[in-house]
């Protein structure tokens, strides 16, 4: 079986601040794709990334930036310069192969940025 | 992009009644759709997995006769909660995979709040 855990609940930080979202993951397969999505207060799944077990090239994308580690079965989640839009509940997921599996969630992250 | 359309966005309804939702992918078909439960500030649970032209695949601990699923088309997907009960207010997703080649990642719904009085 899988799991996907976030350690951190909730986390706060003050606008322009970096904050990094961690997302540690376990499976026996060794064909899965990670995924984070972010919930905004208004509830819809917003789709951020996803990456291949054989993929584990860092990413960067704007103020997005992933870091990929099979060593520590992580996929952490770096936002730099956080702004008060950032502010929603993150969560990191897993699926296994191209199958259609479904997605298993880790318990999310709520990130609150101050103004 | 790919979008997935998910009717009604909030129910309010008394106990007893059934409640019907909707989730439609709007420009691509998808033989597998799942649906998806998620209390307040909690994750999002599994509850089943919707197969087009078949009987969906429920989760440990889901009841099938409270829970109804139907895919009759390649775009359609719907969960009936059935005699709903205070219990049952939740915030329920759907997703849909394209059916296509290739690893399509899922897409989903916008939710639907139910809130059982």
């Amino acid at each position: 079986a899988q799991k996907v855990t976030q350690a951190q609940t909730e986390i706060s930080v003050v606008e322009k601040e970096d904050v990094t979202l961690d997302c540690v993951y376990e499976t026996r397969d060794t064909t899965y794709y990670l995924f984070w999505y972010k919930q905004p207060p208004s509830g819809e799944l917003v789709f951020l990334i996803r990456r291949n077990s054989f993929d584990e090239q860092n990413e960067i994308s704007g103020r997005y930036s992933w870091n990929f580690q099979k060593s520590t079965s992580s996929f952490n989640f770096t936002i730099t310069a956080s702004q008060v839009v950032d502010s929603a509940v993150y969560f990191c997921a897993l699926t296994l192969n191209n199958a259609g599996n479904m997605l298993t969630f880790g318990g999310g992250t709520r990130l609150m940025v101050k103004p | 992009g790919a979008v997935v359309s998910q009717h009604p966005s909030w129910v309010i309804c008394k106990s007893g009644t059934s409640v019907k939702i909707e989730c439609r992918s709007l420009d691509f078909q998808a033989t597998t759709m799942f649906w998806y439960r998620q209390f307040p500030k909690q994750s999002l649970m599994l509850m089943a997995t919707s197969n087009e032209g078949s009987k969906a695949t429920y989760e440990q601990g889901v009841e099938k006769d409270k829970f109804l699923i139907n895919h009759a088309s390649l775009t359609l997907s719907t969960l009936t909660v059935t005699s709903a009960h205070p219990e049952d207010s939740s915030f329920y997703i759907c997703s849909a995979r394209p059916y296509s080649r290739g690893n399509q990642p899922q897409h989903f719904g916008d939710g639907t709040r139910l809130s059982i009085l």
